[in-house]
């Protein structure tokens, strides 16, 4: 079964500057997560999907960061303009729903901001 | 709102025993999570518990009090490569609604030989 897929796996842009990731989770699964884990933290919920439905982004900075389902298997995570503070390893997950199962992480996209 | 709390760091030696603590405030529980993760990785999933008691799963073991509010990561026999983060992490409705999965800090485990 294939795994949770990301990219870019790096990225290094000046503040100011835009970037997008994007994340193909495993087949079927209907819940998607988008986590931001700075250097020596856990990982931050940043939003969560329900099939292409938003059920949290309380913790997304919606003046810089937006982030969309399509069709509800893809998804992209954007941030524009980036700051410094936005340096952090972006990680998307899936689980098969959102009241049962583990969550099956992709490998990450590490954001440098310069 | 969700709370979670584990140590920073610990230090065990080849062969030991060591036990990684996390203690949790949620509202609407709905199980807790142990995953492991090892520099420049992704977590990795260890062990799920949503009912009180004692999970063995080969050299790790993992345990939980909803009433305590209380999980340990138990890790036996351990190697080299046991050498990495442990993360706890609670699901639960914080504010009603959909579950959603929270993560502690993590807890930096060093081995030495």
């Amino acid at each position: 079964e294939a795994g949770v897929a990301q990219s870019p796996r790096y990225k290094i842009i000046e503040k100011r500057q835009s970037v997008a990731f994007w994340c193909n989770p495993i087949s079927g699964h209907a819940t998607l997560y988008w986590y931001q884990q700075i250097l020596g933290q856990g990982p931050k919920l940043l939003i969560q999907f329900q099939n292409n439905g938003v059920v949290d982004d309380s913790q997304l900075p919606k003046d810089r960061f937006s982030a969309e389902r399509l069709k509800g298997v893809d998804s992209t995570l954007k941030i524009q303009p980036a700051k410094l503070e936005d340096s952090a390893v972006y990680l998307c997950a899936s689980s098969p729903t959102v009241n049962t199962g583990e969550l099956f992480f992709g490998e990450g996209s590490r954001l440098t901001v310069l | 709102g969700q709370n979670i709390d584990q140590p920073t760091e610990m230090t065990a030696t080849e062969g030991a025993i060591v036990q990684i603590n996390c203690t949790y405030q949620t509202s609407g529980f709905n199980g807790l999570f142990w995953y492991q993760q090892h520099a420049g990785e992704a977590p990795t999933f260890l062990s799920y518990n949503v009912l009180d008691g004692l999970e063995e799963k080969g050299r790790f073991s993992s345990f939980l009090s909803r009433s305590k509010g209380y999980s340990y990561l138990l890790l036996k026999e351990l190697q080299m490569k046991d050498s990495a983060s442990y993360l706890c992490a609670v699901r639960g409705r914080p504010s009603g609604g959909y579950n959603k999965l929270i993560f502690g800090a993590g807890t930096r485990l060093a081995v030495h030989p």
